[in-house]
């Protein structure tokens, strides 16, 4: 298997322009995670979604992020307008659904990208 | 607020020393995960703890887990160039809808 894949590993744009970062999740994964990461907060979740269904967008910072999984097999997160306070690396992250219902499975993050609004 | 606090934040060891680094909360989890990310990569996980007082080795790592499970820490015998990184400790919290609580991390450098 690949692992996660993200598209593009960098990302350079203009304050107000539209951002879309994309990700295709492990084969046979039920859930998916996005993150964005900066050093002064660390690794923050924005969304995640089960069985392509979101279940917690809580993290999002305001409305101009916003998340879709139309299948499986890709997610995209979308920033409109961008503004410079949006750069950071953003990752996504695949796991398999636990059963057992307690947190242990291993996430799987892929590569990042990181952002850098101008 | 952070519910996982990671120290310290940064340390720079010389090849062949040993460390300690710690993952403190006041919250209890159902589980803790130690996660490694180098640069321009993802975290992955090294380990994952589960009972209070459970011990784990991945070779030179030893992962100890709070007898009140709001701690654990992660020890290098011998340190090596290669375990230069970020050590990310991550709870699982059972108020937190299963998403996982994320420290900001130890970056270690160890120089040859």
């Amino acid at each position: 298997d690949a692992g996660v894949i993200q598209s593009p590993r960098h990302e350079v744009t203009e304050m107000g322009q539209e951002v879309t970062l994309r990700c295709k999740p492990i084969s046979g994964h039920d859930y998916l995670f996005w993150y964005r990461q900066t050093m002064m907060r660390g690794l923050e979740l924005l969304i995640y979604f089960n069985n392509n269904v979101p279940i917690d967008d809580s993290g999002m910072p305001e409305d101009r992020f916003s998340a879709k999984m139309p299948n499986a097999s890709f997610s995209t997160l979308k920033i409109q307008p961008s503004e410079p306070r949006d750069s950071a690396v953003y990752f996504c992250a695949s796991r398999a659904d636990n059963l057992a219902g307690r947190g242990t499975d291993t996430q799987y993050f892929g590569p990042g990208t990181r952002l850098t609004v101008l | 607020t952070q519910l996982l606090e990671q120290s310290p934040q940064f340390l720079s060891i010389q090849e062949g020393e040993n460390l300690t680094v710690y993952c403190n909360s006041s919250s209890v989890f159902s589980s803790l995960q130690w996660y490694r990310q180098e640069p321009g990569e993802g975290p992955v996980l090294l380990v994952t703890v589960v009972t209070g007082g459970e011990v784990k080795k991945l070779k030179r790592l030893t992962f100890q887990f709070g007898d009140a499970r709001k701690d654990s820490s992660l020890h290098i015998t011998a340190a090596q160039t290669g375990d230069t990184g970020l050590y990310l400790c991550a709870g699982d919290w059972a108020g937190n809808n299963r998403k996982l609580i994320w420290g900001l991390g130890t970056s270690l450098a160890v120089n040859p």
